[in-house]
C-alpha cells in the first residue's frame, strides 16, 4: 500500500485562482517530497520539506507540514494552466508515492 | 534533463516471453529505482537499488526481478510477461544521500503484453 496518498484525486479550478492538494501518510518521516507530472512524462521534484520545517515556499508554492497529523498540504497560487498536472507526494527510505491529486486549470 | 535513459521506450511482447527493460544513468547517483504506474494505483515501487549489485523488493515485486552489475545500469526483467504487467514503467534515480535528495525520472518505457 501507498505510505502517501492524496487528496482530493481530482481538482478543477479557474485560472488564476488557488489549488491546494493534501498528503497524509502513515510512518514517521525525515522528509517529504512534492512532485509533478505531466500527461505521459515521468515525475518532476517541486520541492522538499524536512520534518523539523512547518512550512516552505518556492515560487508560487507553498508547502506544509504537520507531522503530529501526519500530513502535508501544497499550494499552488494564482494558477496557470501550465499547471494543469497530476501532483504526488513522497516519502523516503525509499520514495513511496500516493495515487496523485490530478490538477485541471480551466482557462 | 537529468541524465537517465530508458530503453526501449515501447515495447509490445507475447504471453510468457521474457523482457528487459534498461535504465541507463550518467550521473553516478547510488540509488535507482523501478516504478510501474497504472490508472488508479499511481507509482508504485517493484525494486530498487542501494548500489552494484545491492538491490531490494518494493510493494509488487513479485513476478519481477532486478540487476545493477553497474553503477550507471539497473535492468528490470520480466522472466514471463503477463498481461497484468502491461504498464508504463519509470525508472527513477537519487543519490547521494537516500530521502533527502529529489529524485529524477525517465522517460518511461510503454510495455504491452497480449
Amino acid at each position: 500500500s501507498q505510505q502517501g496518498e492524496e487528496d482530493p484525486q481530482a481538482l478543477s479550478i479557474q485560472e488564476g485562482e488557488n489549488a491546494t492538494m493534501n498528503c497524509s501518510y502513515k510512518t514517521s518521516i525525515n522528509n517529504l517530497q512534492w512532485y509533478r507530472q505531466n500527461s505521459g512524462r515521468g515525475l518532476v521534484h517541486l520541492i522538499l520539506i524536512r520534518s523539523n520545517e512547518r512550512e516552505k515556499h518556492s515560487g508560487r508554492l507553498r508547502v506544509t507540514l504537520d507531522t503530529s497529523k501526519k500530513s502535508s498540504s501544497l499550494l499552488i497560487t494564482a494558477s496557470r494552466a501550465a499547471d494543469t498536472a497530476s501532483y504526488f507526494c513522497a516519502t523516503a527510505h525509499p520514495q513511496i508515492f500516493g495515487k496523485g491529486t490530478r490538477l485541471h486549470i480551466l482557462p | 534533463d537529468a541524465g537517465i535513459t530508458q530503453s526501449p521506450r515501447h515495447k509490445v511482447t507475447e504471453t510468457g516471453t521474457p523482457v528487459t527493460l534498461r535504465c541507463h544513468q550518467t550521473e553516478n547517483h547510488r540509488y535507482m529505482y523501478w516504478y510501474r504506474q497504472d490508472p488508479g494505483h499511481g507509482l508504485r515501487l517493484i525494486h530498487y537499488s542501494y548500489g552494484v549489485k545491492d538491490t531490494d523488493k518494493g510493494e509488487v515485486s513479485d513476478g519481477y526481478s532486478v540487476s545493477r552489475s553497474k553503477t550507471e545500469d539497473f535492468l528490470l526483467t520480466l522472466e514471463s510477461a503477463t498481461s497484468s504487467q502491461t504498464s508504463v514503467y519509470f525508472c527513477a534515480i537519487s543519490g547521494p544521500r537516500q530521502g533527502n535528495t529529489e529524485a529524477f525520472f525517465g522517460q518511461g518505457t510503454r510495455l504491452t503484453v497480449v
